[in-house]
C-alpha cells in the first residue's frame, strides 16, 4: 500500500504559487520522498526528492517538515502546463532489489486555471 | 537515444493472444523497470532489472507475465493467453545505477485486450 496521503484535487490560478501537500506519518528514517507528476497521455515526470532538507531545482521546491512526517511540493509561478497529476512517493535509500521499485498512491490531480 | 522510447505505442489484441511490449532505455542506464497503470489508478510496479538479471519481480501479477533482458538494454515484457483485464498502459523507466535519483519513464503502450 502506498505510504502517502494527498488531496484528490487542487485548483490554482495561472501565475500563482501552486503548494501541493503530502502527509507520509510512517516515513522510516532512511526513506526518501520523491515527487513525480503526470500529464495526460504521458509517462511520470521525474520533479525532486529530498531526506530532510529542503531542496529547489529549476522546476520545484519541496520543503519537508522537521519531523519528516509531511511535504510540501511548491510550484512558484503555475502555467498552464503544469496541469497534471502530482505524485507523492517514499522510498528507502539504497540499491538493494527490494527497495528499488515505487508504490504509487492516486496522487492529487492539479488544475491550472487561465 | 535521449529518452525511454516504448514499441508499440498502441496495441489491440484478442483475447487469449500473446504479445510482446518493447522497451529501449536511455544508453548507459543499468536499472530498467515495468509498470503498469489502470485508468484513474497510480502505476503499479511489475518487474525490476539491474544489467540482464530481474532484481525484483514481485509485481508480476501471474505467470503469464515475463519480462527479459537479455543483453542489458532492451527489455520485452511477455504476456500469454491474454485477458480483458490485463487491458491497461504499460510503461517503462530507466535509471543510472546506484542512484537515488529519479526515473525516466517511457511514453507507455497502451494495451487493449477485446
Amino acid at each position: 500500500d502506498a505510504k502517502t496521503t494527498q488531496p484528490p484535487s487542487m485548483d490554482c490560478a495561472e501565475g500563482r504559487a501552486a503548494n501541493l501537500p503530502c502527509n507520509h506519518s510512517t516515513i522510516s528514517g532512511n526513506e526518501y520522498v520523491y515527487w513525480y507528476r503526470q500529464i495526460h497521455s504521458q509517462g511520470p515526470q521525474y520533479i525532486i526528492h529530498g531526506l530532510k532538507n529542503n531542496e529547489t531545482n529549476e522546476m520545484a521546491s519541496l520543503i519537508i517538515t522537521e519531523d519528516r512526517k509531511s511535504s510540501t511540493l511548491i510550484l512558484p509561478h503555475a502555467t498552464l502546463r503544469d496541469t497534471a497529476v502530482y505524485y507523492c512517493i517514499v522510498r528507502a535509500a539504497g540499491g538493494a532489489g527490494n527497495n528499488r521499485k515505487l508504490i504509487w498512491g492516486l496522487g492529487t490531480s492539479l488544475a491550472v486555471n487561465p | 537515444g535521449a529518452g525511454v522510447s516504448q514499441t508499440p505505442s498502441n496495441k489491440v489484441t484478442e483475447k487469449g493472444k500473446y504479445v510482446e511490449l518493447r522497451c529501449d532505455p536511455i544508453s548507459g542506464h543499468t536499472a530498467l523497470y515495468w509498470y503498469r497503470q489502470s485508468l484513474g489508478q497510480g502505476p503499479e510496479f511489475l518487474i525490476y532489472f539491474q544489467g540482464t538479471g530481474a532484481a525484483d519481480d514481485s509485481g508480476l501479477p501471474n505467470d503469464r507475465f515475463f519480462a527479459v533482458r537479455p543483453e542489458g538494454s532492451v527489455s520485452t515484457l511477455k504476456i500469454q493467453r491474454t485477458e480483458r483485464g490485463d487491458s491497461a498502459v504499460y510503461l517503462c523507466a530507466s535509471s543510472s545505477q546506484g542512484t537515488d535519483k529519479g526515473y525516466t519513464f517511457g511514453s507507455g503502450t497502451r494495451l487493449t485486450v477485446v
